[in-house]
């Protein structure tokens, strides 16, 4: 059972533009979740978290938004550049869980 | 600091051939250790954790065993490998649940 899905496997953008990648739960005990980002050949590494205290959390040129009512969170690039293009894991967890649980993934290309 | 060690970064191996890859973590003490897949195509697959050493969770029934002889090495092993192991294999390490790092990968191609 997929608690966490990503259900756009793909997205391309132009450069400059805003990327928004979205991601959408089941498991309403999720308190805490994180977006990583994949280059091929290379383990995920974390780019940004949130909360399910906060509803917004800002880094630099990306930001997660939380609402927990539709149970959904998302991630804007802004402004999106080539090196942005890899994949974007999103992830969910609780207090007491042995693991993260993770969405299927979104690739990302930013056109030049 | 914290680091994570995986090796091989790639292999090929025959159908029945065994498996085994090695993963180890520096500078952290007593961390929950994870193996991961991802399958051509898929997400992120949780295989195996492990909370301490000897003790290991299995997520997935499938054709590979993990051990943790130690408290910062997680060894995946199969005894016969079939076609369908092939994929991106991640160790991962996290002191509470809540964040990840993961090694570099290993891609196993099973042929």
């Amino acid at each position: 059972d997929q608690q966490v899905k990503q259900n756009s496997p793909s997205l391309s953008v132009q450069e400059g533009r805003i990327s928004i990648l979205n991601c959408d739960y089941t498991n309403s005990m999720f308190d805490y979740f994180l977006w990583y980002k994949k280059y091929p050949a290379e383990g995920p590494t974390f780019l940004i978290s949130i909360s399910s205290i906060k509803d917004k959390n800002e880094d630099g040129r990306f930001t997660v938004f939380l609402n927990k009512s539709a149970k959904h969170l998302s991630l804007h690039i802004v402004p999106s550049q080539p090196g942005d293009s890899a994949v974007y894991f999103c992830a969910a967890s609780y207090l007491g869980a042995n693991n993260l649980f993770f969405g299927t993934g979104t690739r990302l290309t930013v056109i030049p | 600091s914290q680091t994570i060690h995986q090796w091989p970064a790639t292999l090929v191996q025959p159908v029945g051939s065994p498996l085994s890859l090695e993963c180890t973590v520096e500078g952290t003490s007593n961390p929950n250790l994870y193996w991961y897949r991802q399958a051509a195509g898929r997400g992120l697959q949780l295989l195996f954790y492990s909370v301490g050493i000897g003790q290991i969770s299995s997520e997935v029934p499938q054709n590979l065993s993990a051990s943790r002889p130690q408290d910062r090495q997680f060894i995946l092993s199969s005894k016969k490998l079939l076609l369908s192991d092939s994929g991106f294999y991640l160790c991962a390490w996290s002191v509470l649940s809540y964040g990840y790092t993961f090694g570099s990968g290993t891609r196993l191609t099973v042929v």
